[in-house]
């Protein structure tokens, strides 16, 4: 079946250091990927995605980049900040699918 | 424009209870899936409803049913409350196909206890 592995936390920063999340995937089929956000007491807000292979995602700074070869969709940010604690999803869907398969999440906690 | 809205926000019910959470989708979306996320989990797919059907169900028992209304919003019905169902349970819309290629809206979910 679909699989979402990504790194486990939590991870804890200082503003302005460079952030990476660690994801690797499995799938039936040819996947779509995504990075779901969840701040604190809200909901999960879609943070970027890709399609197919070698697309980047990006949005507020964050990108990641749909690598095939290594079956992986890693999250980076060049320069976090405070407000980007927050939890971390990558998922994953395939064309034949209508759900989302979610990893286990990463905690991130960036300190002034 | 209302994003997804889902009450009641929070709840506690006792082992053997019955609970129901509704799910009202983004304004323009026809169709609901919902996720059960347990603490420190990532969601787990439950079902999906399209045009008033269960199109896709997650490994979940039969205990967790669901409904879709004509004006799309959704309840979620979970039978024989176990302790093991204490999760939050969020509500995702979408429109069209229901693909996630397309762009799902999540809801700030319902805290279900169970004691």
């Amino acid at each position: 079946g679909d699989s979402v592995t990504q790194m486990e936390g939590p991870v804890t920063l200082s503003e302005e250091a460079f952030l990476t999340i660690n994801c690797t995937y499995t799938a039936t089929g040819y996947p779509s990927l995504f990075w779901y956000v969840q701040y604190p007491g809200e909901g999960l807000q879609l943070l970027l995605k890709a399609t197919k292979a070698d697309d980047k995602g990006s949005n507020k700074g964050f990108e990641a980049t749909y690598r095939k070869e290594t079956t992986s969709f890693h999250l980076e940010k060049g320069s976090v900040q405070v407000s980007d604690s927050a939890v971390y999803f990558c998922a994953l869907s395939t064309s034949n699918d209508y759900k989302l398969s979610f990893g286990a999440g990463t905690t991130v906690t960036v300190r002034a | 424009d209302a994003g997804v809205t889902q009450s009641p926000t929070h709840l506690i019910k006792t082992r053997g209870q019955q609970v129901t959470l509704r799910c009202s989708p983004k304004s323009g979306h026809d169709t609901v899936s919902w996720y059960q996320q347990a603490l420190g989990q990532g969601p787990q797919f439950i079902f999906q409803y399209y045009e008033e059907e269960e199109r896709q169900r997650g490994n979940f028992p039969d205990r967790f049913s669901g409904h879709q209304f004509p004006n799309y919003s959704s309840e979620l019905n979970v039978n024989a409350l176990l302790l093991g169902d204490s999760a939050l349970y969020l509500c995702a819309s979408s429109s069209g196909t229901g693909r996630p290629g397309n762009t799902i809206y999540f809801g700030e979910g319902s805290w279900l206890t169970v004691v």
